[in-house]
């Protein structure tokens, strides 16, 4: 079991440049999220899905596009980058449903927009 | 889901219980207490979960108030491997599955 593991682990942008964040699961979550982490704060939800076929907001959405194929696979990708979006993101799936339900991140993608 | 406030940092020496409070004076009846913790560039762990009982695994223990208002995370015999910076999370039963972060503890162990 690898969990949830994410590509690249580093990368540099220039202002306007588009790429894709990927992350991928071997669990079968259903549900997967994608956080951003801030320098001194904590993480903030992007985009989530609770299932193939199904995305929804979070809390800072802008900037941002998922979609979800498949059950193991969950791309972020940024449209057209801007130096607020330089930050670390993680990727969680999630065991179980409800309250209990328990999070597992992925490594990060440490990103920077130049 | 009710808001927690811990103390921004805290220092504990290596071998020493660490016990790192947190404020959870809005917490409704349905509502748990979870801890999560972050080591430096890495995606956060999850510690522990609780409801109103006293709870304990392999990694820590959580002490809960009994009005709820409060709880608190033990590490028994700290590490210098325990540094990171440790939330406290107040999730009900009807919220969506995603975690509200606060700012967490930065709990530094001392050799």
């Amino acid at each position: 079991n690898a969990g949830v593991t994410q590509t690249p682990k580093f990368q540099v942008l220039k202002t306007g440049q588009s790429m894709t964040l990927q992350c991928a699961q071997d669990m079968n979550h259903e549900y997967m999220s994608w956080y951003r982490q801030d320098p001194g704060m904590g993480l903030r939800l992007i985009h989530y899905s609770v299932g193939a076929g199904i995305t929804d907001q979070g809390e800072v959405p802008n900037g941002y596009n998922v979609s979800r194929s498949t059950t193991e696979d969950f791309p972020l990708r940024l449209l057209s980058a801007a130096p607020s979006q330089t930050s670390v993101y993680f990727c969680a799936s999630i065991s179980g449903t409800g309250v209990l339900s328990e999070q597992f991140f992925g490594p990060g993608t440490r990103l920077t927009v130049l | 889901d009710a808001k927690t406030t811990q103390p921004p940092s805290m220092d504990c020496a290596e071998g020493r219980a660490a016990n790192l409070p947190c404020n959870h004076s809005t917490i409704s009846g349905n509502e748990y207490v979870y801890w999560y913790r972050q080591i430096h560039s890495q995606g956060p762990q999850y510690i522990i979960h609780g409801l109103k009982n006293n709870e304990t695994n392999e990694m820590a223990s959580l002490i809960i108030t009994e009005d709820r208002k409060s709880s608190t995370l033990i590490l028994p015999h700290a590490t210098l491997r325990d540094t990171a910076v440790y939330y406290c999370i107040v999730r009900g039963s009807g919220s969506a599955r995603q975690l509200t972060f606060g700012s967490g503890t930065q709990l530094t162990v001392l050799p």
